[in-house]
Protein backbone atom coordinates (compact mmCIF):
# COMPACT_ATOMS: atom_id res chain seq x y z
CA UNK A 1 0.00 0.00 0.00
CA UNK A 2 0.76 3.67 0.06
CA UNK A 3 3.04 5.08 1.91
CA UNK A 4 4.10 9.06 2.60
CA UNK A 5 7.19 10.06 4.69
CA UNK A 6 6.80 13.51 5.60
CA UNK A 7 10.26 15.80 6.85
CA UNK A 8 10.93 17.94 8.65
CA UNK A 9 8.84 16.85 11.57
CA UNK A 10 9.27 20.28 13.32
CA UNK A 11 10.36 23.88 11.22
CA UNK A 12 11.11 27.17 12.87
CA UNK A 13 11.18 30.38 10.85
CA UNK A 14 11.36 33.70 11.23
CA UNK A 15 8.20 35.88 10.28
CA UNK A 16 9.00 37.11 6.30
CA UNK A 17 11.08 34.08 5.29
CA UNK A 18 9.49 31.19 3.26
CA UNK A 19 8.92 27.95 4.57
CA UNK A 20 9.32 24.54 2.68
CA UNK A 21 7.69 20.91 3.83
CA UNK A 22 8.88 18.36 1.40
CA UNK A 23 7.10 14.71 1.19
CA UNK A 24 7.73 11.40 -0.64
CA UNK A 25 5.12 8.43 -1.81
CA UNK A 26 6.18 5.07 -2.61
CA UNK A 27 2.64 3.77 -4.99
CA UNK A 28 2.93 5.16 -8.41
CA UNK A 29 -0.95 4.99 -8.85
CA UNK A 30 -1.26 7.42 -6.39
CA UNK A 31 -3.13 10.64 -8.51
CA UNK A 32 -3.89 13.36 -5.28
CA UNK A 33 -2.06 15.30 -3.47
CA UNK A 34 -3.35 17.36 -1.11
CA UNK A 35 -1.86 19.65 2.12
CA UNK A 36 -3.95 20.03 5.45
CA UNK A 37 -3.21 22.66 8.07
CA UNK A 38 -4.73 21.52 11.06
CA UNK A 39 -4.20 24.38 14.60
CA UNK A 40 -4.31 23.19 18.01
CA UNK A 41 -7.39 21.13 18.82
CA UNK A 42 -8.98 21.99 15.62
CA UNK A 43 -10.15 19.91 12.61
CA UNK A 44 -7.51 19.69 9.74
CA UNK A 45 -8.66 22.04 6.70
CA UNK A 46 -7.57 21.75 2.92
CA UNK A 47 -5.21 24.71 2.14
CA UNK A 48 -3.83 23.37 -1.48
CA UNK A 49 -3.95 20.29 -3.28
CA UNK A 50 -2.80 19.41 -7.00
CA UNK A 51 -3.49 16.54 -9.29
CA UNK A 52 -1.05 13.91 -10.76
CA UNK A 53 -1.39 15.55 -14.38
CA UNK A 54 -0.18 18.83 -13.26
CA UNK A 55 3.74 19.80 -11.37
CA UNK A 56 2.75 23.10 -9.61
CA UNK A 57 -0.25 24.86 -8.36
CA UNK A 58 -0.08 28.43 -6.68
CA UNK A 59 -2.47 30.22 -4.43
CA UNK A 60 -1.07 33.75 -3.27
CA UNK A 61 1.79 32.58 -1.06
CA UNK A 62 0.94 28.88 -1.01
CA UNK A 63 2.51 27.02 -3.91
CA UNK A 64 3.23 22.94 -4.28
CA UNK A 65 5.02 21.38 -6.60
CA UNK A 66 4.97 17.49 -7.61
CA UNK A 67 7.56 15.37 -9.29
CA UNK A 68 6.13 12.34 -10.12
CA UNK A 69 9.20 10.35 -11.57
CA UNK A 70 10.76 11.02 -8.15
CA UNK A 71 7.55 10.97 -6.38
CA UNK A 72 7.96 13.59 -4.03
CA UNK A 73 5.95 16.95 -3.39
CA UNK A 74 6.33 20.19 -1.81
CA UNK A 75 4.82 22.79 0.26
CA UNK A 76 6.30 26.38 -0.11
CA UNK A 77 4.74 29.04 1.71
CA UNK A 78 6.42 32.84 1.24
CA UNK A 79 6.03 35.87 3.62
CA UNK A 80 5.35 33.46 6.31
CA UNK A 81 3.03 34.59 9.17
CA UNK A 82 2.66 34.05 12.73
CA UNK A 83 -0.90 33.08 11.53
CA UNK A 84 0.76 30.42 9.72
CA UNK A 85 1.68 28.52 13.02
CA UNK A 86 0.28 24.93 12.75
CA UNK A 87 0.67 21.41 12.13
CA UNK A 88 0.81 20.96 8.04
CA UNK A 89 0.01 17.65 6.93
CA UNK A 90 0.72 16.24 3.05
CA UNK A 91 -1.45 13.46 1.91
CA UNK A 92 -0.82 10.75 -0.91
CA UNK A 93 -3.23 8.41 -2.87
CA UNK A 94 -7.31 8.20 -4.26
CA UNK A 95 -9.65 6.01 -2.26
CA UNK A 96 -7.19 5.42 0.32
CA UNK A 97 -5.61 8.75 1.21
CA UNK A 98 -2.36 8.39 3.15
CA UNK A 99 -1.35 11.13 5.35
CA UNK A 100 2.57 11.82 6.72
CA UNK A 101 3.51 12.49 10.50
CA UNK A 102 2.58 16.12 10.36
CA UNK A 103 5.15 19.06 10.44
CA UNK A 104 4.46 21.40 13.31
CA UNK A 105 5.46 24.97 11.67
CA UNK A 106 6.34 27.64 14.46
CA UNK A 107 6.36 31.33 12.83
CA UNK A 108 8.91 33.15 15.46
CA UNK A 109 7.89 37.45 15.00
CA UNK B 1 -25.51 23.42 6.05
CA UNK B 2 -23.64 21.67 8.82
CA UNK B 3 -21.09 19.90 6.57
CA UNK B 4 -19.69 16.71 8.72
CA UNK B 5 -21.20 16.10 11.87
CA UNK B 6 -19.41 13.85 14.46
CA UNK B 7 -20.84 12.87 18.26
CA UNK B 8 -20.10 12.56 20.96
CA UNK B 9 -17.30 14.98 20.96
CA UNK B 10 -15.66 13.17 24.29
CA UNK B 11 -15.83 9.74 25.45
CA UNK B 12 -14.16 8.09 28.06
CA UNK B 13 -14.46 4.08 27.97
CA UNK B 14 -13.46 0.60 30.07
CA UNK B 15 -11.99 -1.75 28.49
CA UNK B 16 -13.95 -4.06 27.15
CA UNK B 17 -17.07 -1.59 26.35
CA UNK B 18 -18.26 -0.98 22.99
CA UNK B 19 -19.60 2.18 21.44
CA UNK B 20 -20.55 3.65 18.12
CA UNK B 21 -19.07 7.15 16.97
CA UNK B 22 -21.28 8.71 14.94
CA UNK B 23 -20.68 10.70 11.58
CA UNK B 24 -23.21 12.40 9.40
CA UNK B 25 -22.78 14.66 6.17
CA UNK B 26 -25.73 17.14 4.71
CA UNK B 27 -23.53 17.28 1.45
CA UNK B 28 -24.61 14.38 -0.17
CA UNK B 29 -21.29 13.35 -0.75
CA UNK B 30 -20.65 9.42 -1.71
CA UNK B 31 -17.02 9.02 0.10
CA UNK B 32 -16.77 9.05 3.89
CA UNK B 33 -13.86 7.27 5.81
CA UNK B 34 -12.68 7.60 9.55
CA UNK B 35 -9.16 8.75 10.57
CA UNK B 36 -7.57 8.28 14.32
CA UNK B 37 -4.89 10.60 14.92
CA UNK B 38 -2.51 10.00 17.38
CA UNK B 39 0.34 12.17 18.51
CA UNK B 40 3.66 12.12 15.84
CA UNK B 41 1.55 9.87 13.48
CA UNK B 42 -0.67 11.76 11.80
CA UNK B 43 -3.85 10.42 10.28
CA UNK B 44 -4.57 6.94 10.05
CA UNK B 45 -7.27 5.78 7.74
CA UNK B 46 -9.33 3.16 9.34
CA UNK B 47 -11.84 2.26 7.14
CA UNK B 48 -13.64 4.08 4.22
CA UNK B 49 -17.08 3.83 1.73
CA UNK B 50 -17.17 4.96 -1.97
CA UNK B 51 -21.47 4.78 -1.32
CA UNK B 52 -24.02 3.38 0.35
CA UNK B 53 -23.63 -0.45 0.97
CA UNK B 54 -19.65 -0.33 0.33
CA UNK B 55 -16.76 -0.11 2.52
CA UNK B 56 -13.76 -1.36 2.31
CA UNK B 57 -10.64 -1.76 4.86
CA UNK B 58 -7.78 1.32 5.43
CA UNK B 59 -4.60 1.06 6.93
CA UNK B 60 -5.48 0.47 10.53
CA UNK B 61 -8.97 -1.86 10.35
CA UNK B 62 -8.42 -3.82 13.06
CA UNK B 63 -11.27 -3.71 16.39
CA UNK B 64 -13.16 -1.68 14.24
CA UNK B 65 -16.52 -1.96 12.21
CA UNK B 66 -18.28 -0.08 10.16
CA UNK B 67 -21.41 0.05 7.82
CA UNK B 68 -22.85 2.95 5.55
CA UNK B 69 -26.60 2.26 4.83
CA UNK B 70 -27.19 5.08 3.65
CA UNK B 71 -25.72 8.17 1.98
CA UNK B 72 -25.68 10.36 4.88
CA UNK B 73 -24.45 8.34 7.86
CA UNK B 74 -21.21 6.25 8.26
CA UNK B 75 -21.38 5.26 12.22
CA UNK B 76 -17.86 3.87 13.76
CA UNK B 77 -18.11 0.60 15.99
CA UNK B 78 -15.60 -0.29 18.47
CA UNK B 79 -16.75 -3.87 19.13
CA UNK B 80 -14.42 -4.05 22.97
CA UNK B 81 -12.02 -0.82 23.51
CA UNK B 82 -8.84 -1.39 24.31
CA UNK B 83 -6.64 1.58 25.71
CA UNK B 84 -4.34 1.46 22.63
CA UNK B 85 -7.66 2.97 20.96
CA UNK B 86 -7.27 5.97 22.94
CA UNK B 87 -7.47 8.79 19.93
CA UNK B 88 -9.00 11.39 18.41
CA UNK B 89 -11.44 10.05 15.78
CA UNK B 90 -12.12 12.19 12.53
CA UNK B 91 -14.66 11.95 9.98
CA UNK B 92 -14.22 13.07 6.48
CA UNK B 93 -16.36 12.93 3.43
CA UNK B 94 -16.08 14.14 0.18
CA UNK B 95 -17.69 13.64 -3.67
CA UNK B 96 -16.83 10.73 -5.19
CA UNK B 97 -16.41 11.91 -8.86
CA UNK B 98 -14.90 9.74 -11.68
CA UNK B 99 -11.18 11.18 -10.96
CA UNK B 100 -11.81 10.09 -7.02
CA UNK B 101 -9.87 13.37 -6.16
CA UNK B 102 -11.89 15.89 -4.43
CA UNK B 103 -11.21 17.81 -1.06
CA UNK B 104 -12.18 16.08 1.95
CA UNK B 105 -14.35 17.82 4.99
CA UNK B 106 -13.61 16.65 8.22
CA UNK B 107 -15.57 16.58 11.05
CA UNK B 108 -14.75 18.38 14.13
CA UNK B 109 -13.58 14.89 15.79
CA UNK B 110 -14.36 12.67 19.12
CA UNK B 111 -11.80 12.50 21.71
CA UNK B 112 -11.58 8.76 22.85
CA UNK B 113 -10.11 7.35 26.45
CA UNK B 114 -10.07 3.96 26.92
CA UNK B 115 -8.72 2.91 30.78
Amino acid sequence: GENVEQHPSTLSVQEGDSAVIKCTYSDSASNYFPWYKQELGKRPQLIIDIRSNVGEKKDQRIAVTLNKTAKHFSLHITETQPEDSAVYFCAAGGNKLVFGAGTILRVKS
Amino acid sequence: NAGVTQTPKFQVLKTGQSMTLQCAQDMNHEYMSWYRQDPGMGLRLIHYSVGAGITDQGEVPNGYNVSRSTTEDFPLRLLSAAPSQTSVYFCASRTQGALRNSPLHFGNGTRLTVT
